[in-house]
């Protein structure tokens, strides 16, 4: 069985300056990583993914996510965040092998941007 | 090219009513999923289907069910509905293949008195 901890459910933070939200994960096998975005009243939006090669990932809006094996944790960054980043943030993995494409999902991290 | 297309987006039901939610995947997806979202929790996986057959099934009851169509298209039935049924119910497609991307619809969000 796999499990996804966002030990933070909201994090503060002021425009301009750098955030990292935190996502540990727990699975028996091999896992493929997500993190997804869901802005206010809408869908989830996939930000970025791991699936092999380079432990570090990158989004086209500036966000970043580093693999790390030893720590089970895929934690997202960002060196200079914007107002509008402000939504809600949700790490996701995803098993090896099986029958199943699907995603097991933390309980999000709200990214709150002040100005 | 349209996203996944859900309906309807919001509708109220009462106890004890059934209720079927529609999803078109992206053109060309066959992998068509479902999610509920409890409101401040993370999507939980429901269903998987593939080519009109059932690939997973997440912890719901038996009072949930899913069948796909020939077009991929897919319906959600929840039976018997109870106040905690209430959630954002997520449709999503992807292509064959795992690790491939899962693009989620808007959602319908059900209401449940």
């Amino acid at each position: 069985a796999q499990s996804v901890t966002q030990l933070d459910s909201q994090v503060p933070v002021f425009e301009e300056a750098p955030v990292e939200l935190r996502c540990n994960y727990s699975s028996s096998v091999s896992v493929y990583l997500f993190w997804y975005v869901q802005y206010p009243n809408q869908g989830l939006q996939l930000l970025l993914k791991y699936l092999s090669g380079s432990t570090l990932v990158e989004s086209i809006n500036g966000f970043e996510a580093e693999f790390n094996k030893s720590q089970t944790s895929f934690h997202l960054r960002k060196p200079s965040v914007h107002i509008s980043d402000t939504a809600e943030y949700f790490c996701a993995v995803s098993p090896y092998g099986g029958a199943t494409n699907k995603l097991i999902f933390g309980t999000g991290t709200l990214l709150a941007v002040q100005p | 090219d349209a996203g996944v297309t859900q309906s309807p987006t919001h509708l109220i039901k009462t106890r004890g009513q059934q209720v079927t939610l529609r999803c078109s995947p992206i053109s060309g997806h066959k992998s068509v999923s479902w999610y509920q979202q409890v409101l401040g929790q993370g999507p939980q996986f429901i269903f998987q289907y593939y080519e009109k057959e059932e690939r997973g099934r997440g912890n719901f009851p038996d009072r949930f069910s899913a069948r796909q169509f020939p077009n991929y298209s897919s319906e959600l039935n929840v039976n018997a509905l109870l106040l905690g049924d209430s959630a954002l119910y997520l449709c999503a497609s992807s292509e064959t293949g795992q690790g491939n991307t899962i693009y989620f619809g808007e959602g319908s969000w059900l209401t449940v008195v």
